[in-house]
């Protein structure tokens, strides 16, 4: 079944810096992949999502690339704010037999200092 | 317009004992999704279900078991808990188009388990 693996674990930032989340998956059937920020006590909600008919989305400070050969793709936050801390899931949705399939990484800690 | 919604919100089992989780969804969407979230652990998929009256194993599937009834709603069965299945639950669903493509999925607000 799919895969996906979530890198790093944990990301502290400086407010104003970058930050880059990377998630590689196994299923090549896989078409569709979201990414996900889940605040404290919260539940998680989308923040961008890119299918494989695309290799990046943008949508203000956020992006989103894939590299459907190499089977990755990543997420970028520019311009990073206070607010901006939280966790964040990638996760990749299959096609074949398991379509529907919703399968998350393990997630990444983002912390941005003031 | 509620969403997706969780019944109930917390929950303290002893180990052994049985309990229902239900789901329910006012979107039509076809699909519906069962994940336990632990620390460091991300979020695993249980069991999910692409229409009515089908199910299909996740990652972690042992010690529930689940039905789809009616569109709306995706019951999680826990038949003899076990002090591992302590976790956060969240349930969530999304609709496809063309193809079976997914979309975004809703999560609801989450069942705190824990089993003494």
């Amino acid at each position: 079944g799919e895969n996906v693996e979530q890198h790093p674990s944990t990301l502290s930032v400086q407010e104003g810096d970058s930050a880059v989340i990377k998630c590689t998956y196994s299923d090549s059937a896989s078409n569709y992949f979201p990414w996900y920020k889940q605040e404290l006590g919260k539940r998680p909600q989308l923040i961008i999502d890119i299918r494989s008919n695309v290799g990046e989305k943008k949508d203000q400070r956020i992006a989103v690339t894939l590299n459907k050969t190499a089977k990755h793709f990543s997420l970028h936050i520019t311009e990073t704010q206070p607010e901006d801390s939280a966790v964040y899931f990638c996760a990749a949705s299959g096609g074949g037999t398991s379509y529907g399939k919703l399968t998350f990484g393990q997630g990444t800690i983002l912390t941005v200092h003031p | 317009n509620a969403g997706v919604t969780q019944t109930p919100k917390f929950r303290v089992l002893k180990t052994g004992q049985s309990m229902t989780l239900l789901c329910a969804q006012d979107m039509n969407h076809e699909y519906m999704y069962w994940y336990r979230q632990d620390p460091g652990m991300g979020l695993r998929l249980i069991h999910y279900s692409v229409g009515e009256g089908t199910t299909a194993k996740g990652e972690v599937p042992d010690g529930y078991n689940v039905s789809r009834l009616k569109k709306q709603n995706f019951l999680l069965g826990l038949e003899s808990a076990a002090p591992s299945q302590t976790s956060v639950y969240f349930c969530a669903s999304s609709y496809s188009i063309r193809g079976g493509v997914n979309t975004e999925a809703f999560f609801g607000q989450g069942t705190r388990l824990t089993v003494v």
